[in-house]
């Protein structure tokens, strides 16, 4: 089955600075893949996702880039802020099939 | 949109007793609801995915009559712990699928004491 993998597991960045986490899979057949934002004692939000048939996404201060390929993804975010710090979960699913979770990030970042 | 709540949001029983939590999609409709667990620190354990008007499908090693779900509407599980002990205490997050992406809910911390 799909297995994921995530790095770093922690990540402390000066405020300003850029922050990127990155996730490799297993299965070929996954095509769509989702990044979510976990804060302390919430549930994830969803904040950014890309499929298969596209390289890159942005959104704002938020980037996914795509590796089909080397089989990786990776989580851009550029100017972080205090509130950006979070643990942060890749995710992969081939269709019809669950969600693979990495095993999250925890990002902090300073003031 | 794609809102997912959950009831309630802390629980306190005790030993023996049973829970329900329940989860509902708010502004769109969810023919598949999944029920998680998540240790401290930990990431996401699937327990079961929730098909509306049909039986839940559990992963290995979740005990469905311990941890029994119903998904009798488009809108609406529930996920029941009974018999609950200490060892289920834990934060239980579901979420609800729309299109390919899942929505999750705000999490349900129980503590069984």
């Amino acid at each position: 089955g799909e297995n994921v993998e995530q790095h770093p597991s922690t990540l402390s960045v000066q405020e300003g600075d850029s922050a990127v986490i990155k996730c490799t899979y297993s299965d070929s057949a996954s095509n769509y893949f989702p990044w979510y934002k976990q804060e302390l004692g919430k549930g994830p939000q969803l904040i950014i996702d890309i499929r298969s048939n596209v390289g890159e996404k942005k959104d704002q201060r938020i980037a996914v880039t795509l590796n089909k390929t080397a089989k990786h993804f990776s989580l851009h975010i550029t100017e972080t802020q205090p509130e950006d710090s979070a643990v942060y979960f890749c995710a992969s699913r081939a269709g019809g099939q669950n969600f693979v979770f990495g095993p999250g990030t925890r990002l902090s970042v300073l003031p | 949109g794609a809102v997912v709540s959950q009831h309630p949001s802390r629980v306190i029983c005790k030993s023996g007793t049973s829970v329900k939590i329940e989860c509902r999609s708010l502004d769109f409709q969810a023919t598949t609801m999944f029920w998680y667990r998540q240790f401290p620190k930990k990431s996401l354990m699937l327990m079961a995915t929730s098909n509306e008007g049909s039986k839940a499908t559990y992963e290995q090693g979740v005990e469905k009559d311990k941890f029994l779900i119903n998904h009798a509407s488009l809108t609406l599980s529930t996920l029941t712990v009974t018999s609950a002990h200490p060892e289920d205490s834990s934060f239980y997050i579901c979420s609800a699928g729309a299109s390919e992406t899942q929505y999750f809910g705000p999490g349900t911390r129980l503590l069984v004491l």
